[in-house]
């Protein structure tokens, strides 16, 4: 089954500075990657995705790059604010019978620091 | 924006027990999921959910899972004889269609807690 590594578990950011978290995965035909955030007792948020169609994909100060060659994908939070503090989920889906499910990685916990 | 709701925030049964987790899908989508994440771990699948028939079922949804969707609305997940190790946070989803490209939109979950 797909595989899904993510790094680095946890990050510690002091505001204002840029955050990256990687994912890899290891089904060559995923085409769809999304991110989640997860605040203290919440359910994963969606935040951005990104098809395999394009390279990267910015909305605002999140953005996700993607490598297909080297299958691996990587969230970037730039101007970090303290609301970020979360866990952050990377994803990749696999096609089971008539639905997909996602298999995550293991998590990052960002703390943005003042 | 519409959401995906779940209830109770909260449940404590004794084990043995069984217990009943209750969902209400994005309206127009037509997918709904379990998953499972226990405390400090990540989001693990459980089972899909499609046309009134499970999808896809993973090696922890076992013969004391089941799920339903009782009505045009809810979802629901029932455990039949509760374990200590069901406790976990238990998340609904749901997505428009069962594609690869599609996205899944998560609940707030349920808490479960075994005594």
């Amino acid at each position: 089954g797909e595989n899904v590594e993510q790094h680095p578990s946890t990050l510690s950011v002091q505001e204002g500075d840029s955050a990256v978290i990687k994912c890899t995965y290891s089904d060559s035909a995923s085409n769809y990657f999304p991110w989640y955030k997860q605040e203290l007792g919440k359910g994963p948020q969606l935040i951005i995705d990104i098809r395999s169609n394009v390279g990267e994909k910015k909305d605002q100060r999140i953005a996700v790059t993607l490598n297909k060659t080297a299958k691996h994908f990587s969230l970037h939070i730039t101007e970090t604010q303290p609301e970020d503090s979360a866990v952050y989920f990377c994803a990749s889906p696999t096609l089971t019978g008539t639905a997909s499910k996602l298999t995550f990685g293991t998590g990052t916990r960002l703390q943005v620091t003042l | 924006e519409p959401e995906v709701t779940q209830t109770p925030s909260h449940q404590v049964t004794q084990m043995g027990q069984e217990v009943i987790l209750r969902c209400v899908p994005i309206s127009n989508h037509l997918y709904f999921y379990w998953y499972r994440q226990i405390l400090g771990q990540k989001v693990e699948f459980l089972v899909s959910f499609y046309n009134n028939e499970i999808s896809e079922k993973s090696e922890i949804f076992d013969d004391q899972f089941s799920v339903e969707r009782p009505d045009g609305s809810n979802f629901t997940l029932k455990i039949r004889s509760t374990k200590l190790e069901d406790s976990a946070m238990y998340f609904c989803a749901s997505s428009p269609q069962g594609s690869l490209n599609q996205p899944q939109h998560f609940g707030d979950g349920t808490r479960l807690s075994i005594l």
